[in-house]
Formats: C-alpha cells, sequence, structure tokens
C-alpha cells in the first residue's frame, strides 16, 4: 500500500544551521507530495507541495523537490530560525480527486536553539 | 476566516467510559475529517465525510467509534467504550472544492484514558 517514511527525530540544530529532513515514499503512480508542519499549540498546516515529478515546491525558505526516480521529497531550508522550530510531517495523495487519502508519515521534530 | 474548531481541548477518561469530540469545519467547506494522531505517529484517516454522507470510513473501528455530521455542517466523533490504545489527540480536518491535499486542521482534541 501507499506509505511515507521520514527521517527519525528529534532534530537539533544551531540557528543559521542547513536544515535536511528526509522523506521517501511507496506509491504506484504519481502521488502528490506535501510537507505539513505542527507549531507548538498549533494545529497541522500545509507548508509546501509538489505535484508531478521534478516539481519544486517552496515557501518560506523551505524547499523540497519531487525525485520521482529516487521516491523521495527532502524538505531543506538553508539557514532555519527557532521560530521554524516544530514537527514536520510528509505526506502523499494518491487516488481520485475527492477520495484520495492524505497518508502522513510518522513526523519529525526540529529543535532550533539560539 | 475563522479556523476549524474543536472541542473539547483536553479530556480525560477511564477505560470503558464513553466520550465525544466536536468540530465545526470552516464555514463553506463540504469536506470534513477525523484523524487519530498517536503519540510518535503521523495523523491516521479515521474517518471522511463529504457534506452529509460517508466517503470513507475504512479505518473508523466501528464496534467502538462512531461518527455523524447530521446537517452537513459540524461533525461529532465517539467514543464507546474507550480503551487505554484510544489515547491521541483526535484531530479535524475541512477542505473545500477538489481534493489538491491542502486541508485545514483544528488544534486537535486530546484524549487520555486511564
Amino acid at each position: 500500500g501507499n506509505s511515507v517514511t521520514q527521517m527519525e527525530g528529534p532534530v537539533t540544530l544551531s540557528e543559521e544551521a542547513f536544515l535536511t529532513i528526509n522523506c521517501t515514499y511507496t506509491a504506484t503512480g504519481y502521488p502528490s507530495l506535501f510537507w505539513y508542519v505542527q507549531y507548538p499549540g498549533e494545529g497541522l498546516q500545509l507548508l509546501l507541495k509538489a505535484t508531478k515529478a521534478d516539481d519544486k515546491g517552496s515557501n518560506k525558505g523551505f524547499e523540497a523537490t519531487y525525485r520521482k526516480e529516487t521516491t523521495s521529497f527532502h524538505l531543506e531550508k538553508g539557514s532555519v530560525q527557532v521560530s521554524d522550530s516544530a514537527v514536520y510531517f510528509c505526506a502523499l495523495v494518491h487516488g481520485s480527486s475527492n477520495t484520495g487519502k492524505l497518508i502522513f508519515g510518522q513526523g519529525t521534530t526540529l529543535q532550533v536553539k539560539p | 476566516e475563522a479556523g476549524v474548531a474543536q472541542s473539547p481541548r483536553y479530556k480525560i477518561i477511564e477505560k470503558r467510559q464513553s466520550v465525544a469530540f466536536w468540530c465545526n469545519p470552516i464555514s463553506g467547506h463540504a469536506t470534513l475529517y477525523w484523524y487519530q494522531q498517536i503519540l510518535g505517529q503521523g495523523p491516521k484517516l479515521l474517518i471522511q465525510f463529504q457534506n452529509n454522507g460517508v466517503v470513507d470510513d475504512s479505518q473508523l473501528p466501528k464496534d467502538r467509534f462512531s461518527a455523524e455530521r447530521l446537517k452537513g455542517v459540524d461533525s461529532t466523533l465517539k467514543i464507546q467504550p474507550a480503551k487505554l490504545e484510544d489515547s491521541a489527540v483526535y484531530l479535524c480536518a475541512s477542505r473545500s472544492g477538489p481534493n489538491t491535499g491542502e486541508l485545514f486542521f483544528g488544534e486537535g482534541s486530546r484524549l487520555t484514558v486511564l
């Protein structure tokens, strides 16, 4: 079945460090891929998405490129801030326009220290 | 625009007791989801509604969980009787239009079963 695997957390970085959170997926065909973020005390919110191979999603300095050959969608940011501390979820949607399920990875906690 | 509202935010019950969670989606959003998020795991879809009809409840443990969205607006998720393994955060999400994968989540209801 369809699934998403993320790197284990927590990830602890100093401010201005480079961030990579790995995400790989298993799916037939061509799913759409997403990164959601959950800040402390808030609901999940969409960070970025890519709907086809080689697409790059970007938002708030974060980027991820849809790599079909490696079935990956790694999240990157060149210089993290303390305010980026959150839980990050990789996800995919596969299926018809109405019934396709959003399937999440297990989440990766990022802690950025000043 | 008001976001997805959920209540209660926290609930502690004994096993075999019952509990109900309420969700009011963003106004005009026809599709509503309930997800279960166990600590250390990603959210897992329990049930999806389109207006007042069920689209997918394949992962809902129907012997103890029930959900309704009678008027196609707000929704209630009930657990009866609760088990220890039901301890989790219950997330409600909604969307409008085609399934682009962008869901709007509430802050969640955290259930602890003792």
